[in-house]
């Protein structure tokens, strides 16, 4: 298997500007993360997915922020409008099945610059 | 404070020596895993010890839970270079006996092995 795939691996836009980042999970896993990771604040939660169902979104800093996951090959997170302080590494990770295995599977990442 | 707090921040050994990092955690959890994180990459899961577990051995990682101290450590034995990265314990939080199904990370120890 190819594990969990992120795109862009870099992304560099200016404030203002829509990011779309892109995850497509391990096939077969049924559950999705997605990560934002920063040296302030560490490694956060943004929100979940279970069965392409989002579970818990608590974690989505603002309304600028929006995912989806419209089948179990493909999640998207996307910020309209990015700021600078949105600059941070993005991570996805996939999971088998709840309850049984818990360990999380995760992408490379993306790395997003808000200039 | 959050949950999952890696305990010290930094630890700087030499080759050979072996490494423990502590992890102290706030709630009732299912289980509590370690990753590891390279310089620019995404976290690998390492070890998954239990809450009915008190011990567990992968190869040089050894992991203990003290559920009544909620604390954890990771000792990895006989270090080599290629072991310098930051180890994160996570924490699956239970409530009622239910996961919650997500895990909260902690801010990390970054491991720097000297050859």
């Amino acid at each position: 298997d190819a594990g969990v795939i992120q795109s862009p691996r870099h992304e560099v836009t200016e404030m203002g500007q829509e990011v779309t980042l892109r995850c497509k999970p391990i096939s077969g896993h049924n559950s999705l993360f997605w990560y934002r990771q920063t040296m302030m604040r560490g490694l956060e939660l943004l929100i979940y997915f279970n069965n392409n169902v989002p579970i818990d979104d608590s974690g989505m800093p603002e309304d600028r922020f929006s995912a989806k996951m419209p089948n179990a090959s493909f999640s998207t997170l996307k910020i309209q409008p990015s700021e600078p302080r949105d600059s941070a590494v993005y991570f996805c990770a996939s999971r088998p099945r709840q309850g049984t295995y818990n360990e999380q599977f995760f992408g490379p990442g993306t790395r997003l610059t808000v200039l | 404070s959050q949950q999952g707090e890696e305990d010290p921040q930094a630890l700087s050994i030499q080759e050979g020596e072996n490494a423990t990092m502590n992890c102290s955690y706030k709630t009732s959890i299912n289980n509590l895993q370690w990753y590891r994180q390279n310089s620019g990459r995404g976290l690998v899961h390492l070890i998954l010890i239990r809450s009915n577990e008190r011990e567990k051995h992968s190869g040089r990682l050894r992991v203990t839970l003290d559920t009544s101290k909620k604390s954890s450590s990771l000792l990895i034995t006989a270090s080599r270079a290629a072991d310098t990265a930051s180890y994160f314990c996570a924490t699956d939080a239970v409530a009622g006996g239910t996961s919650y199904g997500k895990l909260t990370f902690g801010q990390g120890t970054i491991l720097t092995v000297h050859p």
